[in-house]
């Protein structure tokens, strides 16, 4: 069964850059990657998708490697308000997608 | 942009009872709506992914008869979940798509409690 595997929690600072790494080995050839932001009891809320190499907006960067079997999201300067549950989602057939297992990101003040 | 709206966002009821979950895209045309359940401390699990008319694919594991998905629109989607339980107390929520290479938009969820 396809899996994509995340670290269960991390831990920053304020104003620090946050890099959470997505693993996604059996991602198929026409596949995006799709990172999530939740708090609790509230729906997820987009923050950045990629194909390939890099993408940046005003929130987050999103590297993903030539083999494209990891992703990497990139918060930079993070603030309090940024502690929630981030997902990466990887489509592995088309039109079926499977979350990932969260990272829990606790920043402190 | 992107406006996905779940209703209602909180229900209670007692067993037996069916209870009806709606999904809008409010300012776009949705041609897949997906519906996930997740509980307390737990990543999303996909349950369905449903196309404007046409009949829901369910996962593996999920009872097509028991969670009753309806794609009418392309802007609304419902899930029934009939003659519910206590173990069926969860976060349901949906997401909705113009295609499934752009990112899904999710609702707020539903929190549901069965008695």
């Amino acid at each position: 069964l396809a899996k994509t595997t995340q670290p269960i929690s991390m831990d920053s600072y304020e104003g620090q850059e946050v890099n959470i790494t997505c693993s996604h080995n059996n991602i198929a050839t026409n596949d995006y990657i799709t990172w999530y932001q939740q708090f609790p009891s509230q729906g997820p809320r987009f923050i950045i998708q990629g194909y390939k190499t890099k993408v940046t907006n005003e929130v987050a960067s999103l590297f993903i490697p030539a083999d494209r079997k990891s992703s990497t999201l990139s918060l930079p300067r993070v603030s309090l308000s940024d502690t929630a549950v981030y997902y990466c989602l990887v489509g592995y057939n088309f039109n079926k997608f499977y979350f990932g297992s969260g990272t829990k990101l606790n920043v402190k003040p | 942009g992107a406006v996905v709206s779940q209703h209602p966002s909180w229900v209670i009821c007692k067993s037996g009872t069916s209870v009806k979950i709606e999904c809008r895209s409010l300012d776009f045309q949705a041609t897949t709506m997906f519906w996930y359940r997740q509980f307390p401390k737990q990543s999303l699990m996909l349950m369905a992914t449903s196309n404007e008319g046409s009949k829901a694919t369910y996962e593996q594991g999920v009872e097509k008869d028991k969670f009753l998905i309806n794609h009418a629109s392309l802007t609304l989607s419902t899930l029934t979940v009939t003659s519910a339980h206590p173990e069926d107390s969860s976060f349901y929520i949906c997401s909705a798509t113009r295609d499934t290479s752009e990112p899904q938009h999710f609702g707020d969820g539903t929190r549901l409690s069965i008695l």
